[in-house]
């Protein structure tokens, strides 16, 4: 069984920059969500997507974006970066429902740095 | 509002000692709670749910709801237990976990 992979583990970017950050689901799942963490902080939801559609949405601006792909694989994009949103981004899939049961599994994340 | 507090940013204890992780939530309704663990170098996993009423790698929560607590117990701590923990609860729209801000647990010798 594979486990969710991320691409890539870190990124350094400047402000005003976009930044694409991927994430392969774990065997069998369908649902992959995103989630912020930044600095000595919790994870913050960013968004769900199933079956290729958004399936609910954290309170992040729209410069946040992603996609799901037929494999389930996703993808984050962030637009116009600030300093804010330097942090860890992490990926989690599940079934639908996992947020439910809490069979959320995680990858390791992408460290991003805006400077 | 939903909102789960972990008020201990560390806690550090001596192996064989007790340990409760501090989280309290609030939430309109019946909550799904549940405790993740991070280990050094390791990715974030469930560690139990309150539904379940099991107990894990010998940690047990309990929910309370007249307190609106769900406290991570173990009655005596190892040194492999340490790593940090996080409480979360299932948004209401249920395709979210809110998680607290986390605690790192410190077992030494």
């Amino acid at each position: 069984e594979t486990g969710v992979t991320q691409s890539p583990t870190h990124l350094i970017k400047t402000r005003g920059q976009q930044v694409t950050l991927r994430c392969s689901s774990q065997s069998g799942h369908n649902t992959v969500s995103w989630y912020q963490q930044a600095l000595g902080q919790g994870p913050q939801f960013i968004f769900q997507y199933y079956r290729e559609e958004e399936n609910g949405r954290g309170n992040f601006p729209p410069r946040f974006s992603g996609l799901q792909f037929p494999n389930y694989s996703s993808e984050l994009n962030v637009n116009a970066l600030e300093l804010d949103d330097s942090a860890l981004y992490l990926c989690a899939s599940s079934h639908r429902g996992g947020a439910n049961t809490g069979e959320l599994f995680f990858g390791e994340g992408s460290r991003l740095t805006v400077l | 509002a939903q909102r789960v507090t972990q008020p201990e940013k560390l806690l550090s204890v001596f192996k064989g000692a007790p340990v409760e992780l501090k989280c309290n939530y609030s939430y309109s309704g019946s909550p799904e709670l549940f405790w993740y663990v991070q280990y050094s170098r390791q990715r974030l996993q469930l560690l139990l749910r309150h539904i379940s009423r099991e107990s894990i790698k010998g940690f047990t929560a309990d929910l309370n709801k007249g307190e609106t607590s769900f406290h991570l117990k173990k009655p005596f701590a190892q040194e492999e237990d340490s790593a940090m923990y996080y409480c979360a609860l299932t948004s209401q729209a249920g395709t979210a976990l809110i998680f607290g801000k986390g605690t790192t647990l410190s077992v030494s010798s």
